[in-house]
């Protein structure tokens, strides 16, 4: 079955700086990867995805990245804010979602 | 918001207690799921309800029994937990669910939440 590995567990960042995370997957089947952003004491709520046959997508200040034949994805935040803190967790799925981790992003003003 | 809701938000159970988790869909999802979220560890999907039949049960113990009476309404019956059973306990529907093998139809859509708590 699919593994999904994420890095790092925590990330300290100064405000404006940007974030980076990263996923690696096991199953190359995989074709769906989402990213949930989980505040404290709230629901995890996705922020973006992006479906295996595109290498990149762009949301305002996030984009996620996928490179199939390396299978591993990551997710990108510039001109971080401090509302940014929060933890988020990548998944991949070929039918069935398996999440990562999770990372607990700190922005510090 | 009407979303998702979770019921009751927090819990505190001995070993010999029956309670049970209930979660509710305002979505017109076809599709819901209980999560089982501990500190430090993945999401661990527990069971997969598609349509009201399970779809999914992913090697849980018999002491969680999952009950979907409609496909607004998915409910966790808890009995003879163990403490390390405590954990933040949530829902989620979704449009469809595709099933191992294919495409998977997109968002999840998480409830706020049971936080369980077994002494």
């Amino acid at each position: 079955g699919e593994n999904v590995e994420q890095h790092p567990s925590t990330l300290s960042v100064q405000e404006g700086d940007s974030a980076v995370i990263k996923c690696t997957y096991s199953d190359s089947a995989s074709n769906y990867f989402p990213w949930y952003k989980q505040e404290l004491g709230k629901r995890p709520q996705l922020i973006i995805d992006i479906r295996s046959n595109v290498g990149e997508k762009k949301d305002q200040r996030i984009a996620v990245t996928l490179n199939k034949t390396a299978k591993h994805f990551s997710l990108h935040i510039t001109e971080t804010q401090p509302e940014d803190s929060a933890v988020y967790f990548c998944a991949a799925s070929e039918g069935k979602l398996i999440f990562g981790q999770g990372t607990e992003l700190s922005v510090k003003p | 918001e009407t979303g998702v809701t979770q019921t009751p938000r927090h819990l505190v159970m001995g070993m010999t207690n029956k309670k049970s988790l209930k979660c509710e869909q305002h979505l017109g999802h076809n599709a819901m799921y209980w999560y089982k979220q501990s500190a430090k560890k993945p999401l661990e999907l527990m069971f997969v309800y598609s349509l009201e039949e399970r779809v999914e049960n992913n090697s849980v113990p018999s002491r969680f029994s999952p009950e979907c009476p409609n496909s607004s309404h998915l409910f966790l019956h808890l009995h003879t937990l163990q403490p390390e059973d405590s954990a933040l306990y949530l829902c989620a529907s979704s449009q469809d669910h595709g099933g191992q093998g294919a495409a998977n139809t997109g968002e999840l859509f998480f409830g706020e939440g049971s936080r369980l708590t077994v002494l």
